[in-house]
């Protein structure tokens, strides 16, 4: 594998499932993010892990839980969410320590029903 | 606090003509500034960046952006469209002392016409 990888690609969830999204990257960056992206919005960034720790929380609801184990796996777990929750969310990694491009997986489609 | 407007949230081109997506933003600093692509599907691929070197960056697929400090503008062109840029870009802006965040544009959906 490389690059960033994320699984599944598309997830469809009843509002009281628990789910959890997976991504990992193979790039020996030392950050890495989650963005929603929905239909006619903006990006909108929601977590911030820099060397495994959080940096970033844009206010996100918390049925929305990231974990970060090691720098190159992070995981938002998600639980009792809402329709307007389905949208591709998209993580990203960025090496850090002056170098602030971010290298996007492909996505995760999740759909609540 | 930084932000990025990018006018013209779709833009529509023959095949063969001049490709223009613009982006303006506003920075307290002097910023970095980015490109992305997406295509159908699937994440944002990094097309260039302005990190303060050349103003006139050189990206991936003939693209390429000009950086005009007096005019706040990183537009991004390639002289010749093909049908296989029609996708989603996305600008985005980095503060030099903020470096965890890139600041978003809402994007330019580029439909290319044969």
């Amino acid at each position: 594998e490389t690059g960033v990888t994320q699984t599944p690609r598309h997830l469809v969830m009843g509002m009281t499932n628990k789910k959890s999204l997976k991504c990992e990257q193979h790039l020996g960056h030392n950050a890495m993010y989650w963005y929603k992206q929905s239909a006619k919005k903006p990006l909108e960034l929601m977590f911030v892990y820099n060397f495994k720790e959080q940096t970033e929380n844009n206010s996100v609801p918390s049925r929305f839980s990231p974990e970060c184990p090691n720098s190159s796996h992070l995981f938002l777990h998600l639980h009792t969410l809402q329709p307007e929750d389905s949208a591709l969310y998209l993580c990203a990694s960025s090496p850090g320590q002056g170098f602030y491009e971010q290298y996007f997986g492909p996505g995760t489609r999740l759909t609540v029903t | 606090a930084q932000s990025v407007t990018q006018l013209g949230s779709h833009v529509s081109v023959s095949e063969g003509a001049l490709v223009l997506l613009r982006c303006n933003y506003s920075s307290s600093v002097p910023p970095y500034l980015f490109w992305y692509v997406q295509y159908p599907n699937q994440g944002l691929q990094l097309l260039l960046k302005y990190t303060s070197a050349a103003t006139l960056v050189k990206g991936i697929n003939g693209f390429e952006a000009e950086f005009k400090k007096s005019e706040t503008s990183f537009h991004l062109t390639k002289p010749s469209a093909h049908m296989s840029d029609a996708a989603e870009y996305f600008c985005a802006v980095s503060d030099r002392t903020d470096t965890d965040k890139l600041i978003f544009g809402t994007g330019t959906r580029l439909q290319v016409f044969p």
